[in-house]
This record gives structure tokens, sequence and C-alpha cells, in this order.
């Protein structure tokens, strides 16, 4: 089954203290971005990556990190998290967004992060 | 820069009328359009797509959008609602330069019997 799977689910962490969101597509997109959203603000884009080791800043890259060393394994790294990141966290993938028919987003089911 | 509006929040109808959710876009030139669903505790959905061609698109689960280029517009349209149909609702446009789709704020759809 063609899918986007986001680990862990829910999580509820401490201010400072290191984490990963783990994503990974099973379609061999090219494509995979990190959104976050927030009630009343949508769904904004945090990284995204082009291809395996492309990767480029979205609309609010600030207190993340992500990495591209596999095609299909995009995770995302809060390394000092902070309450303003409490939010809920999609991954999602394409065989590409660009050209003249661009491929559909595929997202996972998403990880809803605490920040106390 | 691209942007999306979805002016409407929150909309209640009833089970069994029509649905039309309003979506508009800013955009400088031809634009690739989607609207998406998330049910509660899901990730998101596509329901339909436009890139060119016949300005009315059908989708998934009884749903259609028309593109009106006069109006910047892509509504989202359902002659009969169901209870199921209550989630929210994403209309987004692409971004340019294959980098990401641009997303407004959502309308959550709630479903009265």
């Amino acid at each position: 089954e063609a899918q986007v799977t986001q680990n862990p689910r829910y999580l509820i962490t401490v201010t400072g203290k290191k984490l990963t969101v783990t994503c990974s597509q099973n379609m061999n997109h090219e494509y995979m971005s990190w959104y976050r959203q927030d009630p009343g603000l949508g769904l904004r884009q945090i990284y995204y990556s082009m291809n395996v080791e492309v990767t480029d800043k979205g609309d609010v890259p600030e207190g993340y990190k992500v990495s591209r060393k596999e095609k299909r394994n995009f995770p995302l790294i809060l390394e000092s998290p902070s309450p303003n990141q409490t939010s809920l966290y999609f991954c999602a993938s394409s065989l590409s967004l660009a050209g003249v028919r661009p491929g559909e987003l595929f997202f996972g089911e998403g990880s809803r992060l605490t920040v106390l | 820069a691209q942007s999306v509006t979805q002016p409407d929040i929150h909309i209640t109808v009833s089970e069994g009328a029509s649905l039309e959710l309003r979506c508009n876009y800013s955009y400088g030139a031809t634009p690739y359009l989607f609207w998406y669903v998330q049910s509660p505790g899901q990730g998101l959905q596509l329901l339909l797509k436009y890139f060119s061609g016949d300005t009315l698109v059908q989708g998934i689960k009884g749903f259609e959008a028309e593109f009106k280029r006069s109006q910047s517009s892509f509504n989202l349209r359902k002659p009969s609602v169901h209870w199921s149909d209550a989630a929210e609702y994403f209309c987004a446009v692409d971004g340019q330069a294959g980098t990401a789709l641009i997303f407004g704020k959502g309308t959550t759809l709630s479903v009265s019997s």
C-alpha cells in the first residue's frame, strides 16, 4: 500500500530536549516536505527536499533541521524544542511538484507534538 | 507571491443540502489548484485538482469544483451533503518552481441532521 509513515504520532516533551520525527514513504517519490498546522493559520511549509541531499527552507524553518540521506526518509529534527513549536506536523511526498502536471501531494497522518 | 483565501472559517450545512466552499487565489500565471480534505485525526486527502482544460473538474466522494479565471476562484461544490463529509477542507495552489503547495487556512464543515 502506498503511504507516508510518520512516527511518533503523539509526543509530549520538555523544552530543550532534542527530538526527531521520522518520515518514510514507499512510493519512490523525489519530493518530500514538512508542514506544520496550527489553528487559524492553516498549513505552513517548514522544509522541503527536491531529491536526495537537496533540501531547502520553507516559510517557517526557524528551530528545525532536516536531512535527506536516502530517497525514502526525511526526518524532522528539533534540536532544542520550545513551546511555540507545539503543533501538528505533517510530512508529505510527491513524484514532483514541478513540470506541466505537478503530481499529487501525499500526506502522512500527522504527528502531534506538545512542548512543555 | 501566491496566496489562497478561504473566506469561510466554519460552515454548517444540513444533511442532504447542497454545499459550496469558497476559494480565491492570487497567482501571476495559470495556476494549478487543489482541494484537500482532512477528517479528524487524519492526514490530508486529495479531493480534486485543476491543471488546464475543462474548468469544471470532478473529484472523489461526489465533489466537483469550478475554476473561474475572471474571479480568481476555485469553489468546491457538492449537491447533497452526507454526515460523513464533516471535516476540514483546504484549497491549495502550486507555489511555482515546484517547491511547495500554498494552502488556505481551511474551512471547517459541520453537518447537522
